[in-house]
């Protein structure tokens, strides 16, 4: 168990909805990092925070948008979906903002049908 | 755009065997992880190499990093079936917690 916890862990919707995804760091983790994993793309960073404030940006969708509350954790908002955005999606937490050992969620299987 | 890439994709071997995957940017990292991970979880940390050169060991499992920290090696001794997994290597290029990973590598160790 490392920590993290997301939620929820399968998710099945419709083309054209939206879902929220949510995570909790590690206690004490400042920073929170959003990937998507899926067969052809392999393991994609979209986005971190740390503290509540954006510090980086991957390969994020307009479609996409995360935030990180004050008590730390996160929601990432996936919205107008597509049959291609079905994949699996980590949240990771951090200690700090740079050079830590990241630690994985056991992600959330979103399925768009 | 930094990019990784990990050989083989996909490798099954029987128990007792060895294996290096390999793991090869034309960047220079920061710093370097290994990952394992198991179907329906999340990438667990296995190392992390940051100095060129530097050799890190983990029972069966030795870990190198290049001298110009563009390359990373895995080399698994005796391979057991509890071995099997997929394993990712994802480079950190601004000390920043970015990480890009490579596609990964499927191992299957049979016994």
């Amino acid at each position: 168990d490392s920590g993290v916890t997301q939620t929820p862990k399968h998710l099945i919707t419709a083309t054209g909805q939206r879902v929220t995804l949510r995570c909790s760091p590690r206690s004490g983790d400042l920073s929170v990092y959003w990937y998507q994993q899926s067969l052809d793309q392999g393991l994609q960073f979209l986005i971190q925070y740390y503290n509540g404030e954006e510090r980086a940006k991957g390969n994020i969708l307009e479609r996409f948008s995360a935030q990180q509350f004050p008590d730390l954790h996160s929601e990432l908002n996936l919205s107008s979906l597509e049959l291609g955005d079905s994949a699996l999606y980590f949240c990771a937490s951090s200690a700090a903002l740079l050079g830590n050992t990241i630690y994985f969620g056991e992600g959330s299987w979103l399925t768009v049908v | 755009t930094q990019l990784l890439e990990q050989s083989p994709q996909f490798l099954s071997i029987q128990e007792g065997e060895n294996l290096t995957v390999y793991c090869n940017s034309s960047s220079v990292f920061s710093s370097l992880q290994w990952y394992r991970q198991e179907p329906g979880e999340g990438p667990v940390l296995l190392v992390t190499v940051v100095t060129g050169g530097e050799v890190k060991k983990l029972k069966r499992l030795t870990f190198q990093f290049g001298d110009a920290r563009k390359d990373s090696s895995l080399h698994i001794t005796a391979a057991q079936p509890g071995d099997t997994g997929l394993y990712l290597c994802a480079a950190d290029y601004n000390q920043g917690g970015k990480l890009i990973f490579g596609q990964g590598t499927e191992l299957s160790v049979k016994p």
